[in-house]
């Protein structure tokens, strides 16, 4: 099974500040037909999961420009531009390229 | 507007059996791999299992392998998670989520989800 993990694994940020998450695999995600199958989702507190970012880059509908995905076959970052209150939450990066589909453990965001 | 409604969830003992329902509207469903994704109190995200647009290949985590089994009625718009030998472990909020692809995986990701039902397993 491919292992994902996160780092940090808490991160306090300040309202109008970047912020940045990190995400890596222990195989890469890099498919044949070159595209990279890694999702980022935000799970606000008391609410379902929501998908922000798929093929490691591509935003998802309707989600703010502030948010950007990149990386390389293992390596994944999730970049928030200038951070809002909104944003709080627990982020999970998810591998896609095969089964059984595995999360990263997590990054809370609260506010400083 | 896209809706899933999961249903079904409860207190079930050790070693029984309960049926989970996703009823989903606003999209054609017949077209949409669909996932169960659970998260248990306090914990992260676990994938659980995923289906196919047409039910013809299914996939689950080894957790569940053996025990649990994904289902979906196209004609019904539902999608179901059959659990059996349910263990202290499983007990999670349950969640169907649509994938915006047929297929899974090498899928582009659940970019719908329900609310979610919490499944309780105690004696």
């Amino acid at each position: 099974d491919i292992v994902m993990t996160q780092s940090p694994l808490s991160l306090p940020v300040t309202p109008g500040e970047p912020a940045s998450i990190s995400c890596r695999s222990s195989q890469s995600l890099l498919h044949s037909n070159g595209y990279k199958y890694l999702d980022w989702y935000m799970q606000k507190p008391g609410q379902s999961p929501q998908l922000l970012i798929y093929l490691g880059s591509t935003r998802a509908s309707g989600v703010p420009d502030r948010f950007s995905g990149s990386g390389s076959g293992t390596n994944f970052t999730l970049k928030i531009s200038r951070v809002e209150v909104e944003d709080v939450g627990v982020y999970y990066c998810m591998q896609a390229l095969q089964t059984p589909l595995t999360f990263g453990p997590g990054t809370k965001v609260d506010i400083k | 507007q896209v809706q899933m409604v999961e249903s079904g969830g409860g207190v079930v003992q050790p070693g029984r059996s309960l049926r989970l329902s996703c009823a989903a509207s606003g999209f054609t469903f017949s077209k949409y791999a669909l996932h169960w994704v659970r998260q248990a109190p306090g914990k992260g995200l676990e994938w659980v299992a995923v289906m196919s647009y047409d039910g013809n290949s299914k996939n689950y985590a080894d957790s569940v392998k053996g025990r649990f089994t994904i289902s979906r009625d196209n004609s019904k718009n539902t999608l179901y998670l059959q659990m059996n030998s349910l263990r202290a472990e499983d007990t999670a909020v349950y969640y169907c989520a649509r994938d915006g692809s047929r297929v899974v995986p090498a899928a582009i990701g659940c970019d719908y989800w329900g609310q979610g039902t919490l499944v309780t397993v105690s004696s």
